[in-house]
C-alpha cells in the first residue's frame, strides 16, 4: 500500500532557529499534500495544503511566513518552521494523496514529528 | 461536511467487542461515513469506510442505521494496540479536499 515517510521523528530546537520537516511519498505520485499540527490531548489541526507546483493554500490563522511550504515535487513536501519559538512545540503530521486516488482511501499520514523548541 | 458527535472516551476489556458510536444526524445523500484511528504520537490510519450497507474488512466492521443518521465502528476483538483515538469523519466520496478532523473517541483496552 501508500507509504508516506517523514522526516525527522523528533527534534529539539532552540530558539529562534529554524526546522525543516520532510514528507516524501515513497511508492506514489501525491499531487496534494496536508500539514497538521496537534497539540497534546487535542485533535489535528490543518495547517495549510500544498499542491505539486504550486503555492500553498493556509488556514485561517496560520501564518504562511511562519510556516513555509514547499511542494517542488510529486514525491517530498517540506514545511519549515522559521524562527521558532516554545508555543510552536507541537507534533506535526503531513498526509499524501495520490494522482487519481479515490476519496475512500486516498489520504495516507506520515508517523509524525515532535518538535520541541527550548 | 456534516458534523459528527462522539463520545469523548471509552473503555473495553481486551478480547471483548468494541463498538465505537457516532452520530451524523445532518449527513446527506452523498455523503460516506469514514473512520480513521490515531494510535498515540503516531499519524492516523485509515479503518474503514460506508455509505449506507454494512461494511467489514481485516479491522472492523461498520454498522451504519437505515436512516444514515448514526453508526457504529465494532472492533470485534479488542487488543490493547487498539488503544487509541478513533475519528468519525462524514463527507462526500468525490470531496478531493481536506481531510477534517474532530474530536474523536479516546478508546482505552485494558487487560
Amino acid at each position: 500500500g501508500a507509504v508516506v515517510s517523514q522526516h525527522p521523528s523528533r527534534v529539539i530546537c532552540k530558539s529562534g532557529t529554524s526546522v525543516k520537516i520532510e514528507c516524501r511519498s515513497l511508492d506514489f505520485q501525491a499531487t496534494t499534500m496536508f500539514w497538521y499540527r496537534q497539540f497534546p490531548k487535542q485533535s489535528l489541526m490543518l495547517m495549510a495544503t500544498s499542491n505539486e507546483g504550486s503555492k500553498a493554500t493556509y488556514e485561517q490563522g496560520v501564518e504562511k511566513d511562519k510556516f513555509l511550504i514547499n511542494h517542488a515535487s510529486l514525491t517530498l513536501s517540506t514545511l519549515t518552521v522559521t524562527s521558532a519559538h516554545p508555543e510552536d512545540s507541537s507534533f506535526y503530521i503531513c498526509s499524501a494523496r495520490a494522482r487519481g486516488s479515490p476519496s475512500n482511501y486516498g489520504y495516507t499520514f506520515g508517523s509524525g514529528t515532535r518538535l520541541t523548541v527550548v | 461536511d456534516a458534523k459528527t458527535t462522539q463520545p469523548t472516551s471509552m473503555d473495553c476489556a481486551e478480547g471483548r467487542a468494541a463498538n465505537l458510536p457516532c452520530n451524523h444526524s445532518t449527513i446527506s445523500g452523498n455523503e460516506y461515513v469514514y473512520w480513521y484511528r490515531q494510535i498515540h504520537s503516531q499519524g492516523p490510519q485509515y479503518i474503514i469506510h460506508g455509505l449506507k450497507n454494512n461494511e467489514t474488512n481485516e479491522m472492523a466492521s461498520l454498522i451504519i442505521t437505515e436512516d444514515r443518521k448514526s453508526s457504529t465502528l465494532i472492533l470485534p476483538h479488542a487488543t490493547l494496540r487498539d488503544t487509541a483515538v478513533y475519528y468519525c469523519i462524514v463527507r462526500p466520496s468525490y470531496n478531493t479536499d481536506k481531510l477534517i478532523f474532530g474530536t474523536g473517541t479516546r478508546l482505552q483496552v485494558f487487560p
